[in-house]
């Protein structure tokens, strides 16, 4: 079976960090990717992560444990925008299995 | 622009019936998945095809099918619409079905039964 683990809501300063954690427990594993979702909007993609380690690109940055089961998504210098859901998805054999997502908010 | 196009945006109808959802994918992407989203809820995977073959089942009802035509756009059928089927439904598509391939997602197709 798949279960995927993210909390269910974030709230954060304009200008700060914050770390959006994911656990999963999964009967396979070839990858896991975070999305971001605007309410209303598609998906779209951020980050990729299949071995352990920190991927980094400009403000997001995203860690993998393998071994942990266990990944985060890092947002630098936040902004107004970036007020979304975020969204841990396993990759395993064809199927992409999601978590339910984390609303952050974003407050001045 | 993800560059996959889903028709139409909202579809209304009633209880019992039958609607087909279309997707064109990526230029160049050879992948097709379809998701369904109802409100406040993740994203469920329903499945998945890849250059014209059925390559991965999520939790689809049997009420539910789909196809991938040799253009490579797909098409999702729901019959016997109920209720509960009011979601979003999105399609996404990759390059292949290798793990490394982010998806990219259309802007959804809204159904609404009433």
């Amino acid at each position: 079976g798949q279960n995927i683990d993210q909390p269910t809501e974030m709230t954060a300063t304009e200008g700060a960090i914050v770390q959006i954690n994911c656990t999963y427990q999964t009967s396979g594993f070839n990858g896991l990717f975070w999305y971001q979702q605007h309410a209303g909007e598609a998906p779209t993609f951020l980050s990729y992560n299949v071995l352990d380690g920190l991927e980094e690109k400009g403000r997001f940055s995203s860690f993998l444990s393998r071994s942990k089961g266990y990944s985060y998504l890092l947002l630098k210098e936040l902004q107004m925008k970036d007020s979304a859901s975020y969204l841990c998805a396993v990759y395993n054999a064809g199927k992409s299995t999601f978590g339910d997502g984390t609303t952050l908010t974003v407050k001045p | 622009d993800s560059g996959v196009t889903q028709t139409p945006k909202h579809l209304i109808t009633a209880t019992g019936q039958r609607v087909t959802l279309r997707c064109s994918p990526r230029s160049g992407d050879l992948s097709v998945y379809w998701y369904q989203q109802s409100l406040d809820q993740g994203l469920q995977f329903l499945i998945q095809y890849y250059n014209g073959e059925e390559r991965a089942k999520g939790n689809i009802l049997e009420r539910f099918s789909a196809q991938q035509f040799p253009d490579l756009h797909s098409e999702l059928n729901l019959s016997s619409l109920e209720l509960g089927d009011s979601a979003l439904y999105f399609c996404a598509s990759s390059g292949d079905d290798f793990s490394n391939q982010p998806q990219h997602f259309g802007d959804g197709t809204r159904l609404s039964i009433l």
